[in-house]
């Protein structure tokens, strides 16, 4: 089945560091990947859609400059959360869909965030 | 913009009860996703409903899409505590990007 990969798990680091995760597409090519933003107990918010090899497509409130989003290959998307404070704080999921029939979207195993 | 509603956000039930829970859209989906997220867990592909009045079964799980597709409904008969988890319908957002949109979850606790 479509497995996608997503590291680090679990990340805590400084206000004002920078934080890249990575999320990988092993058995499958993905031109789109989507990432998601979680607060506990709440449902899943899009924040961007990633484009292999263009810009990446911001949903309407989240900041472009904050959430970096590259997407090099046709297997490899990264968010890397810039100049991050507290308020950053949240699970990160990313996902991709190998666009086979009745297939569903793959998730990655997310990204648990804590900015201290 | 598209929205998906779902209904009830949280659910307990005695083990052995049935569940269901329910997405309603104000426009016409082209299909519906259901997924499952276990606690601290992520998000996990159930199904896809395509067809207007589709009824779909996977053990004791029971998946339908309305005739008009503008709603859906999951149905657990006889919970087990594996049922634990939160549930989402999820929608087909109608532009070229094809990103689905989340339905805010049902949450099922089942009492033991």
């Amino acid at each position: 089945g479509a497995v996608v990969s997503q590291h680090p798990s679990r990340v805590i680091c400084k206000s004002g560091t920078s934080v890249k995760i990575e999320c990988r597409s092993l058995d499958f090519q993905a031109t789109t990947m989507f990432w998601y933003r979680q607060f506990p107990k709440q449902s899943l918010m899009l924040m961007a859609t990633s484009n292999e090899g263009s810009k990446a497509t911001y949903e309407q409130g989240v900041e472009k400059d904050k959430f970096l989003i590259n997407h090099a290959s046709l297997t490899l998307s990264t968010l890397t959360v810039t100049s991050a404070h507290p308020e950053d704080s949240s699970f990160y999921i990313c996902s991709a869909s190998p666009l086979r029939t009745g297939s569903g979207y793959t998730f990655g195993s997310g990204t648990r965030l804590t900015v201290v | 913009g598209q929205q998906v509603m779902q209904i009830p956000q949280y659910q307990h039930v005695q083990e052995g009860e049935d569940f269901t829970t329910y997405c309603n859209s104000s426009t016409t989906l082209s299909n519906i996703q259901w997924y499952k997220q276990r606690p601290g867990g992520h998000p996990v592909f159930l199904i896809q409903l395509v067809k207007s009045g589709e009824v779909k079964k996977q053990k004791r799980l029971t998946f339908q899409f309305g005739e008009a597709k503008k709603n859906s409904s999951l149905h657990i008969t006889a919970t087990q505590t594996t049922d634990v988890g939160t549930y989402f319908c999820a929608a087909l957002k109608m532009n070229r990007d094809d990103k689905i949109i989340f339905g805010k979850g049902t949450r099922l606790h089942i009492l033991p």
